[in-house]
């Protein structure tokens, strides 16, 4: 079936742009994790959401980071006023149950560069 | 701070051989762990993973073995393949209820396999 999807694969901005990432999780997945991984590091953790519950936002880096997950599917991270230091590749990841852990399903990712 | 990290940044392996890759950790809380694989250009994927009260796993060609005295991991892959040339990041979870089931993840290890 149909894995974990985003878009666009690559995006180029200039600085203090705003942009916004896409991402269609697998067909029934409750949770839904938008991820940074900077080059050559980790994956550092930025947002979960879960069902209808509120939003895990602690891993935000700053204000100027946002998502939102509409009715319980896709999501969308917007970052406004870009800077450089946002240049990274953007993972996304759902996974199907609620209450235990159970393997996340990554996306692709969207390689943000902002020049 | 609380962190999970890897010994070394790259690892080169002849094709057939075995290849251990560790990773070190710094939270006795962590309810599992897992290993993750992730090719270039591409998000990373769940190879196997290991509750806390476990001391191995074996899966297909890989084994996961836990050492909670000295808060260390080691995924071992046997008669390593081309395919597998790849980052591998350990990563750990914790779950607790209300918060989000986040991944905690290394810098990772290249993993080159060669001819």
């Amino acid at each position: 079936g149909a894995g974990v999807s985003q878009s666009p694969s690559n995006k180029v901005t200039e600085k203090g742009k705003d942009v916004e990432l896409r991402c269609d999780p697998i067909s029934g997945h409750t949770a839904l994790y938008w991820y940074r991984q900077s080059l050559g590091q980790g994956l550092e953790f930025l947002i979960y959401f879960q069902g209808n519950s509120a939003p895990d936002k602690s891993g935000l880096p700053s204000d100027r980071f946002s998502a939102e997950r509409t009715g319980g599917s896709v999501s969308t991270l917007t970052i406004q006023r870009t800077q450089q230091e946002d240049s990274a590749v953007y993972l996304c990841a759902s996974s199907p149950r609620t209450i235990f852990y159970n393997e996340q399903f990554f996306g692709p990712g969207t390689r943000l560069t902002v020049l | 701070g609380e962190s999970v990290g890897l010994h070394l940044p790259t690892l080169s392996v002849q094709e057939g051989d075995n290849s251990i890759i560790n990773c070190a950790y710094s939270n006795s809380a962590s309810d599992y762990f897992i290993w993750y694989k992730q090719e270039s250009g591409k998000g990373p994927q769940f190879i196997i993973d290991i509750r806390s009260n476990m001391d191995k796993r074996q899966g297909q060609r890989v084994t996961v073995l836990l050492n909670k005295t000295v808060k260390h991991l080691s995924l071992q892959i046997a008669a390593t393949q081309p395919g597998d040339s790849a980052v591998y990041f350990c990563a750990e979870i914790r779950l607790s209820s209300g918060s989000a089931r986040q991944l905690t993840f290394g810098s990772g290890t290249q993993l080159t396999v060669l001819p």
